[in-house]
């Protein structure tokens, strides 16, 4: 079965500073990889996805992703955070063969600094 | 954009009660999900289902129940309401290994 670690379970940044939120994760072959956010009393939004192909990903809101096989890694990078950037995010994996269900990890709550 | 939507945002039961999360999702999706959210635990799968009157047990069941009598809704049953049980409950449907779509949430407090 899959699993995903989100080693960090806060993190405080300073706005404009540059965010890795990281995420690894066990699986015995190459996963599906999500990036979600959830914003205080929200459902979760997709941020990017990775299935094959280029491993930088680009997602929506300026974030990007680099999926590192060796490394069994699948780290959400944005160069410069904003406020509103504020909120909790969940890596998951799916299994390719398994459906269409996902694991997540347990979460990184993002709190920015003015 | 698909829609994921949740009746309640806000529910609060007693002790025993039968507690009904309904989920309704419109874009024909044949996968749906409840997961429950908690702090630190990240989310959990309760149930999920790929087709109508088809159910899968996820990985804390106990304690619930599903029903899917038609495909767009999904509803999760407290047969009998515990404290333990207080939670964020989250909705999703998927057609494709491409991602889920979350509904808003139900924050569910069992008094």
């Amino acid at each position: 079965a899959q699993s995903v670690t989100q080693p960090d379970i806060h993190i405080t940044v300073s706005e404009g500073a540059s965010l890795e939120l990281r995420c690894n994760y066990s699986y015995g072959a190459t996963p599906y990889l999500f990036w979600y956010v959830q914003s205080p009393g929200q459902g979760l939004q997709l941020l990017l996805k990775y299935f094959s192909g280029d491993t930088l990903v680009q997602g929506i809101k300026g974030f990007e992703a680099e999926f590192k096989r060796s490394q069994s890694s699948f780290n959400l990078r944005k160069p410069s955070v904003h406020w509103s950037d504020a909120a909790e995010y969940f890596c998951a994996v799916g299994a390719r063969n398994a459906g269409n269900m996902l694991t997540f990890g347990g979460g990184t709550r993002l709190m920015v600094k003015p | 954009d698909v829609k994921v939507t949740q009746s309640s945002r806000y529910l609060v039961k007693r002790t025993g009660e039968k507690v009904f999360l309904e989920c309704v999702q419109d874009m024909d999706h044949e996968n749906m999900f409840w997961y429950r959210q908690d702090p630190g635990l990240g989310l959990r799968l309760i149930y999920f289902s790929y087709d109508v009157k088809m159910k899968e047990k996820g990985d804390i069941p106990e304690g619930y129940s599903v029903s899917r009598e038609k495909k767009e809704r999904f509803s999760l049953i407290l047969e009998s309401a515990s404290t333990n049980q207080t939670s964020m409950y989250l909705c999703a449907s998927t057609q494709t290994p491409y991602g889920y779509t979350f509904g808003s949430g139900t924050r569910l407090t069992v008094v």
